[in-house]
This record gives C-alpha cells, structure tokens and sequence, in this order.
C-alpha cells in the first residue's frame, strides 16, 4: 500500500494564479481531509470530506475548494493564490467512525511558496 | 474557547537522558487524545491514542499518560533518532472528526 500520496511536493505561484494539490489514498478511507501547517502553530483543518460527494468546511476554508468524486481522491484547489497561502498543505485519511477518536494517516504534504 | 498547549517549544537532550513533553488542554469535553511524531519534511506519523484521565500506553522508548487537565510523553534513554517534532491533538467530545491541535515540541537528542 502506499498510503496517502500527494503531488507536487513543492510548488511556487505568483499571487493570483490558481492551481490543485493532488491527494490519493488506496486504505479505502471514507473520510479524508486537508489541512494548513504554518511555523508556530497546530495544524489548522481546510476542508474536510466524509465520503464521495460529501465536502465541508473547516477551520480556515477561505480561498480553497474541494470535491470528492471518488472514495481515493481528493484534490484541493487554490482560486487565486495569496501570499498568506503560503505554507506546508498536508492531506490526511482515516477510516469514518463518527465520534470515535480514530488516527488519521498524513501523505508527505506540499510545501507552497506564493510570491 | 477549546485550546491545546505543547511545551516546550523545544528540547535539547544528551543521548540517554530522559525527560518528559507536556501537551496540556483546556475543552469542553475529551473524546480522545493523539500523539503524533512528525520528521523534518514529512507527514506526521501516528503514535498513540488515549482515552481517558489514568490511561498509558508504551511503544519503545516512549511513554504516553493523561490526565484530566493535561498529557505527558515520557522519553526514557532517548537516542538521536527520537530526535522529531512531537504534536498532540485533541476530539473535543462534541466532534464527530475534527481535532484541535498543539503546535508541537522539538526534540533533538544529540549524541
């Protein structure tokens, strides 16, 4: 298996171009999300989804979007990009029990610099 | 308002020397806590979960406790490859999935 992968592992935008992070994973989890990991502070949850077709916000959802069409990806997409976008962008999965605390399972992340 | 506080920031320990990572929380009610350990670079990767106030839990080198106000990782006889940031998080009782997370302790172990 190789868990959760994500693409590009670096990317550089000039502020106001769009672009998608690509995130797949093959554990058949229902529920995957995206988060913001910026110096000096915890994660902050982007959007999050618990099943194809099923997408809500999260902490931070300003200037993103998502969609799930399939159970294995879900991409994230940057409208416009801002230089307060910059930061590490890190996909995560696990399996959809509602309420019980169960781990979540992190891709690599992207590393996005906005100039 | 729910919050989650890691200390501290960071922590330079000789090889061998033990010592604790505290990761305390202010909810409204705890479903659970996680340990994670991330690597420069990397995602984090999963370590522990704990339920409830009095609960352990081992794996290696490490030790996990919670207690109702707060978690500690207990490092015994670290060795430099323990050296990674440590990040706890917390499943408010009131959530079905969204954790509330600390910002994470440095640890380097030098040898």
């Amino acid at each position: 298996n190789a868990g959760v992968t994500q693409t590009p592992k670096f990317q550089v935008l000039k502020t106001g171009q769009s672009m998608t992070l690509q995130c797949a994973q093959d554990m058949n989890h229902e529920y995957m999300s995206w988060y913001r990991q910026d110096p000096g502070m915890g994660l902050r949850l982007i959007h999050y989804s618990v099943g194809a077709g099923i997408t809500d916000q999260g902490e931070v959802p300003n200037g993103y979007n998502v969609s799930r069409s399939t159970t294995e990806d879900f991409p994230l997409r940057l409208l416009s990009a801002a230089p307060s976008q910059t930061s590490v962008y890190f996909c995560a999965s696990r399996i959809r029990t509602s309420g019980v605390p169960y781990e979540q399972y992190f891709g690599p992340g992207t590393r996005l610099t906005v100039t | 308002e729910d919050q989650v506080t890691q200390s501290p920031e960071a922590l330079r320990l000789q090889e061998g020397e033990s010592s604790s990572l505290n990761c305390s929380y202010t909810v409204s009610g705890l479903r659970g806590l996680f340990w994670y350990r991330q690597d420069p670079g990397k995602g984090p990767e999963f370590l522990f979960t704990l339920y409830s106030a009095g609960e352990e839990k081992e794996k290696e080198r490490l030790k996990a406790t919670l207690t109702k106000k707060e978690s500690f990782l207990h490092i015994t006889a670290p060795k430099p490859e323990d050296s990674a940031t440590y990040l706890c998080a917390v499943q408010l009782m009131d959530s079905n999935y969204q954790l509330i997370w600390g910002a994470g302790t440095k640890l380097i172990i030098k040898p």
